[in-house]
């Protein structure tokens, strides 16, 4: 299973743009990556998945680039709300390799 | 998506007990699954819940001490077995409507075990 590395955490302030970076260097050829959002006391929630290149979605955009070994996560104008840990997941649909595996995560602290 | 109940949401159990929590989908789902989180670390996979047979479990995870039960689409059960403190964490089930695409999760259950 491909490995993720994140920062631990970031700090930012509101009305800023945050880029969350992932790296996953033994990614295979079929993996996808997934990014999830976990505020206290509640299970994670998705927020975007992808293959390559660019994916955008109602909150989020996410970055990969040609070689595919790392992935930003990109949250335009973040607000207090978005004060969470945001795991990287890679996997594919094999029932072996599926994106089950949680890394420690990036904890993001928006502050006024 | 997939709209997931977990009972109970807390409990405080005696070392030695045991403790069933229950997971309950909205619809059908092709994939169910058991996490642990416990306070400030991140999830781990304890298994898959298969329909109609045995769960998968994950290394460091048996069925003795965590006996899991699917009986249909849009239920399942964790049974904690012979707590002790060590178990105490939050409980996370998640599924999946189709392989490969993203879980949902439940609420948790918070267990403590004194």
């Amino acid at each position: 299973l491909a490995k993720t590395t994140q920062p631990i955490s970031m700090d930012s302030y509101e009305g800023q743009e945050v880029n969350i970076t992932c790296s996953h260097n033994n990614i295979a050829t079929n993996d996808y990556i997934t990014w999830y959002q976990q505020f206290p006391s509640q299970g994670p929630r998705f927020i975007i998945q992808g293959y390559k290149t660019k994916v955008t979605n109602e909150v989020a955009s996410l970055f990969i680039p040609a070689d595919r070994k790392s992935s930003t996560l990109s949250l335009p104008r973040v607000s207090l709300s978005d004060t969470a840990v945001y795991y990287c997941l890679v996997g594919n649909m094999d029932t072996g390799r599926r994106a089950l595996t949680f890394g420690s995560g990036t904890r993001l602290q928006v502050q006024p | 998506s997939a709209v997931i109940s977990q009972k109970p949401s807390r409990d405080i159990c005696q070392r030695g007990t045991s403790l069933t929590i229950q997971c309950q989908v909205d619809s059908q789902v092709t994939m169910m699954f058991w996490y642990r989180q416990q306070p400030g670390q991140s999830l781990t996979l304890i298994a898959t819940a298969n329909q109609g047979s045995e769960a998968t479990y994950e290394s460091g995870f048996v069925i003795d001490k965590f006996p899991i039960s699917r009986p249909n689409l849009t239920f399942s059960t964790l049974t904690v077995s012979n707590m002790s403190p060590e178990d105490s964490s939050i409980y996370l089930c998640s599924v999946e409507r189709l392989a490969g695409s993203e879980q949902f999760f439940g609420p948790g259950t918070r267990l403590t075990v004194l």
